[in-house]
């Protein structure tokens, strides 16, 4: 079955980068079908969809307006993962994140990473 | 962005009953809701989608019903597993938005 393996550091300074990845298994960061999400949750956004990446005739990405200028997702084909960064992170910034599949028609997110809780504080 | 306003937002209940719980939508969706379940300390499970189509593995139990821009999952006879945080999304225009979420608790 689809499976999803977050990795990447649980604490980061404010003003720098937050960086995670998504490693795929049991499927391709490369599918036709599937669009490739980063979400995060805290108690006072509740669940935030942050953005996607997908491959259709070219490679896609869309972002929430309100990241567009501080957030990077990115396929990386030769290890079927992705990435998320988010740069000049503040303390709102600390959420749990997950990476998560929305697949063909199923208009939802079928596969959930684990979360990775991210702190951000000096 | 679209509103996804979730009610109530805690319900109390005991194994056995019938519980429904509801997701309005701030505009037409046209049936485009996900349902989710959230246990503490653990990633939401995706239940339905369409409104009305059951996941893969997901017991008959849940089903999804709409009506307008009101939309709702009813549990037909509670299971002790049953209880947690029920959230729902509109994948109807970008960006997905999800609901506050419906906390069903035992009574």
């Amino acid at each position: 079955q689809v499976q999803l393996q977050q990795s990447g550091p649980r604490v980061v300074k404010p003003s720098q980068t937050l960086s995670l990845t998504c490693a795929i298994s049991g499927d391709s960061v490369s599918s036709q079908r599937a669009a490739w999400t980063w979400l995060r949750q805290s108690p006072s956004r509740g669940l935030e969809w942050l953005g996607r990446t997908y491959l259709r005739s070219k490679w896609y990405h869309d972002y929430a307006v309100s990241l567009k200028s501080r957030i990077t997702i990115d396929p990386d084909t030769s290890k079927n993962q992705f990435s998320l960064q988010l740069h000049s992170v503040t303390p709102d910034d600390t959420a749990v994140y997950y990476c998560a599949r929305k697949e063909g028609q199923k208009e939802g997110f079928d596969v959930w990473g684990q979360g990775t809780l991210v702190t951000v504080s000096s | 962005d679209i509103q996804m306003t979730q009610s109530p937002s805690s319900l109390a209940a005991s194994v056995g009953d019938r519980v429904t719980m509801t997701c309005r939508a701030s505009q037409d969706i046209d049936d485009s809701v996900a349902w989710y379940q959230q246990k503490p300390g653990e990633v939401p499970k995706f239940l339905l989608y369409k409104a009305f189509r059951l996941e893969t593995g997901v017991p008959s139990r849940f089903s999804g019903g709409a009506s307008g821009t009101e939309y709702t999952l009813t549990i037909s006879s509670l299971q002790p597993e049953d209880f947690a945080t029920y959230y729902c999304q509109q994948y109807y225009s970008m960006p997905p938005t999800f609901g506050q979420g419906t906390k069903l608790e035992v009574k």
